[in-house]
């Protein structure tokens, strides 16, 4: 089984520029989450996805959006770059949203590095 | 809201040493909880999980038990081997309000193990 699938691996951008970053859930999952993992200040929680659906946001600027398609692949959008984007961004997946003893399952992230 | 808090790291142990990760948590409702493992470079694996109180997660030789009048899921291991080297995060998944969806992490633990 495949797991969470993130693209690309490495991001280079400047400062006031915009990035795509891409994730593919595990088959069969339908929530996608998306987590920053900036250095020295841990995991947050940035996004969930279920059903096309944005479902619950962290305490991130409204420059931080995403998106869910039909096949459940999600994009997270970051606009108007600052230096302190530079993180580890980590996408997530599911089966079950309802349920929280579900566990999430991670992919091996997006390095976002910002000049 | 929901918080986890781990103990201060980083942790490092002669190979075959007893591993103990302290972990205690704060929640609104009746959480679900994780132990993750980041080993370099990667995302985030799941480790272990318990879903209850009393309730015990196992595997590769890693424990912990949900201890709900403690708030507390310490992470256990009888004796570490260098691959074990890595950085751990407990967490919790809530069901309720604001945290519906999301994984709370805490600050991470790094290990290192000799030979």
């Amino acid at each position: 089984e495949a797991g969470v699938t993130q693209s690309p691996t490495h991001l280079i951008k400047t400062r006031g520029q915009q990035a795509t970053l891409r994730c593919s859930p595990i088959s069969g999952h339908t929530s996608v989450y998306w987590y920053q993992q900036a250095l020295g200040l841990g995991l947050q929680f940035l996004l969930w996805y279920d059903e096309g659906e944005e479902r619950n946001r962290g305490n991130f600027p409204p420059r931080f959006s995403g998106r869910q398609f039909p096949n459940y692949s999600s994009e997270l959008n970051v606009n108007a770059l600052e230096l302190e984007d530079s993180a580890l961004y980590l996408c997530a997946s599911s089966w079950d949203s309802t349920n929280s003893n579900q566990p999430q399952h991670f992919g091996d992230g997006t390095r976002l590095s910002i000049l | 809201g929901d918080s986890v808090t781990q103990m201060e790291g980083p942790v490092t142990l002669s190979e075959e040493a007893f591993l103990t990760i302290n972990c205690t948590y704060t929640a609104t409702g009746y959480p679900s909880l994780f132990w993750y493992v980041q080993y370099p470079g990667e995302g985030l694996q799941l480790l272990l999980k318990a879903t209850k109180a009393d309730d015990k997660g196992s595997n590769k030789g890693f424990e912990a038990t949900y201890r709900k009048e403690t708030t507390s899921f310490h992470l256990e291991k009888g004796s570490v081997q260098v691959s074990d080297s890595a950085v751990y995060f407990c967490a919790l998944s809530d069901a309720g309000g604001t945290s519906y969806g999301k994984l709370t992490f805490g600050q991470g633990t790094i290990l290192t193990v000799h030979p």
